[in-house]
Parts: C-alpha cells; sequence; structure tokens
C-alpha cells in the first residue's frame, strides 16, 4: 500500500513570495491533515478535512494560508505571501476516519530568505 | 489550555541499555494520548496509543507506555535499547476524533554502541 505522497520536498523562496505544497494520501482515507513543525518543535496542527469539508481550522493563519481538498482525495496547501517564520516541514498525514491511526508523509522541507 | 510537556530535550542511552522518555500533559477533557517516533528526513510513524482501558499500552518495536492519571504523565518505555531506536520522538495529546491534536517539542535519542 502506497503511503503519503508530498511534493516538493524542498522549496527555497523569498519572502512576499507564494508558495505552494500538495499531499496526496492514502487511497481510501477519507481524513486529512496539515501540521507545520518548526525546526526544534513538534508538529502544530494547521488543517483538519473530512472528505472536502474543513474540521478544524482553528491554528491556521488565514490571513496567509489557505487550504484545499477540492475532490475529497488530493489536497495543496498555499501560502501567499510568505515570511521568514514560515520556514518549517509542511507535514501532511491522512487516517481512514476521523478517530483511526494517523499515517504521516515525509514532509516538504520550506526555507523562507 | 491543552499542552504536552516533554522535560527531556536529548538523552543518549547505551545500546542494551533501558529507556524512559517523560511526558505530562495538561487536558481539559478525557484525553487520548500517543507516542510518535520521528527518524531524520521521515515523516512522523505512530508508536503507540492510549485511550480507555488497561494503562500499560504495548505498541510496537517493543515500546510500552503507562498511563498515569494521578500524575498527568504517559511515560514510554524500552527495557532494551537498540542502535535503530535513535530517533525524535514526540507525545501528543487529543480528542477521540483527532481534532485539537497538540505535540510536545520533542525528546531527542542518541544511542551509544
Amino acid at each position: 500500500e502506497a503511503g503519503v505522497a508530498q511534493s516538493p520536498r524542498y522549496k527555497i523562496i523569498e519572502k512576499r513570495q507564494s508558495v505552494a505544497f500538495w499531499c496526496n494520501p492514502i487511497s481510501g482515507h477519507a481524513t486529512l491533515y496539515w501540521y507545520q513543525q518548526i525546526l526544534g518543535q513538534g508538529p502544530k496542527l494547521l488543517i483538519q478535512f473530512q472528505n472536502n469539508g474543513v474540521v478544524d481550522d482553528s491554528q491556521l493563519p488565514k490571513d496567509r494560508f489557505s487550504a484545499e481538498r477540492l475532490k475529497g482525495v488530493d489536497s495543496t496547501l498555499k501560502i501567499q505571501p510568505a515570511k521568514l517564520e514560515d520556514s518549517a516541514v509542511y507535514l501532511c498525514a491522512s487516517s481512514k476516519v476521523l478517530s483511526d491511526t494517523q499515517y504521516f508523509g515525509p514532509g516538504t522541507r520550506l526555507t523562507v530568505l | 489550555a491543552q499542552s504536552v510537556t516533554q522535560p527531556d530535550i536529548h538523552i543518549t542511552v547505551s545500546e542494551g541499555a533501558s529507556l524512559e522518555l517523560r511526558c505530562n500533559y495538561s487536558y481539559g477533557a478525557t484525553p487520548y494520548l500517543f507516542w510518535y517516533v520521528q527518524s531524520p528526513g521521515q515523516g512522523l510513524q505512530l508508536l503507540l496509543k492510549y485511550f480507555s482501558g488497561d494503562t500499560l499500552v504495548q505498541g510496537i518495536k517493543g515500546f510500552e507506555a503507562e498511563f498515569k492519571r494521578s500524575q498527568s504523565s504517559f511515560n514510554l518505555r524500552k527495557p532494551s535499547v537498540h542502535w535503530s531506536d535513535a530517533a525524535e520522538y514526540f507525545c501528543a495529546v487529543g480528542q477521540y476524533n483527532n481534532n485539537d491534536m497538540r505535540f510536545g517539542a520533542g525528546t531527542r535519542l542518541t544511542v551509544k554502541p
């Protein structure tokens, strides 16, 4: 069974530029999560989808971050415009249902210069 | 507010020695507790989780954890550490439907030969 796929694996941008990350969850997983992991910290949940609906986005900085999961399968997370403090690893995870084990992708490492 | 504290930033143990990683939580509702492991460049992998029932939980790779409500702790243990256990370990607390997941800052484990 293929795991959670993320791309790109690495991205370097200048501040005020835009960037997008893509995630393809495990087939059949209804729930998808995006986390931000700043160096030296644990992951912070940004947004949680159940199929194509948002379950929790309370910690998403909505002035610059957006995420969508239009067909209830893959998802994109966008930052526009990026700030220096957005430098982090962005992790995507999926689970069969809301209460099930989360499986994580390898992450996208973003560096904002 | 919900929070997770991992008091030890970095622990070094000798191969074959026992291991205990500490985790303390603060959570208003009934906590669902998790331990994840993250190897360099990899996503997080679930080691074990506690929802209810027996307070001693067995996980993968020979790990176990004990939930102590009176101490608000969920410490991870392994009787004999292998070199391949060197990684970052994260404790997390959340709700039944994976909402409001909060991760600790992590403990980095180094294994000496």
